[in-house]
């Protein structure tokens, strides 16, 4: 099946500065790439659609000057969470979906765990 | 808007018993649902979809379109089935998913 990779996997920061996590479809283009945070024993809170070529679309309640999302090519999007605070700490994952047999199947990557200090 | 409830956040069971995971789902058009799973220290991954009418390790989930619910059941859990379980519905916005709060499955030997 479809791959979806993230890096880092793991990144630890200080408060105040910025980090930048990819998320990379490795054998298909994704024109559209979405991004999730998951808490603690929590589900996953879809943050904004990324996609390629144009402006990425925020939930409501996601600051897009704080979580800024760059889809610059079919396979690569980014986040990147500037000004980092603690309460920015949790799992970030992407996905991306592939068309197979007539039907959108969801890819996710293995997913960033972001620790600020 | 759309919503997706999973009643239980842990279930635990006995290997060999049978096992139901509950979802239900609020939506005004016609969703499409899935069940997501991920084992531990893996990623998330597709289980099955409403749509498929598939058995995929012996889970199987019916839409109840009356009852708005999409509940994944298995006859005799296995210990290898431990694992959060994510339900998930895509409605009109392209692909987007809407998770449910998942449901940690514990199977005991």
């Amino acid at each position: 099946g479809a791959v979806v990779s993230q890096h880092p996997s793991r990144v630890i920061c200080k408060s105040g500065t910025s980090v930048k996590i990819e998320c990379r479809s490795l054998d298909f283009q994704a024109t559209t790439m979405f991004w999730y945070r998951q808490f603690p024993k929590k589900s996953l809170m879809l943050m904004a659609t990324s996609n390629e070529g144009s402006k990425a679309t925020y939930e409501q309640g996601v600051e897009k000057d704080k979580f800024l999302i760059n889809h610059a090519s079919l396979t690569l999007s980014t986040l990147t969470v500037t000004s980092a605070h603690p309460e920015d700490s949790s799992f970030y994952i992407c996905s991306a979906p592939q068309l197979g047999q007539g039907f959108r199947e969801q890819y996710f990557g293995p997913g960033t765990r972001l620790t600020v200090t | 808007a759309q919503r997706v409830t999973q009643p239980e956040k842990l279930l635990s069971v006995f290997k060999g018993a049978p096992v139901e995971l509950k979802c239900n789902y609020s939506y005004s058009g016609s969703p499409e649902l899935f069940w997501y799973v991920q084992y531990s220290r893996q990623r998330l991954q597709l289980l099955l979809r409403h749509i498929s009418r598939e058995s995929i390790k012996g889970f199987t989930a019916d839409l109840n379109k009356g009852e708005t619910s999409f509940h994944l059941k298995k006859p005799f859990a296995q210990e290898e089935d431990s694992a959060m379980y994510y339900c998930a519905l895509s409605g009109d916005a392209g692909n987007m998913l809407t998770f449910g709060g998942g449901t940690r499955l514990m199977v005991k030997p």
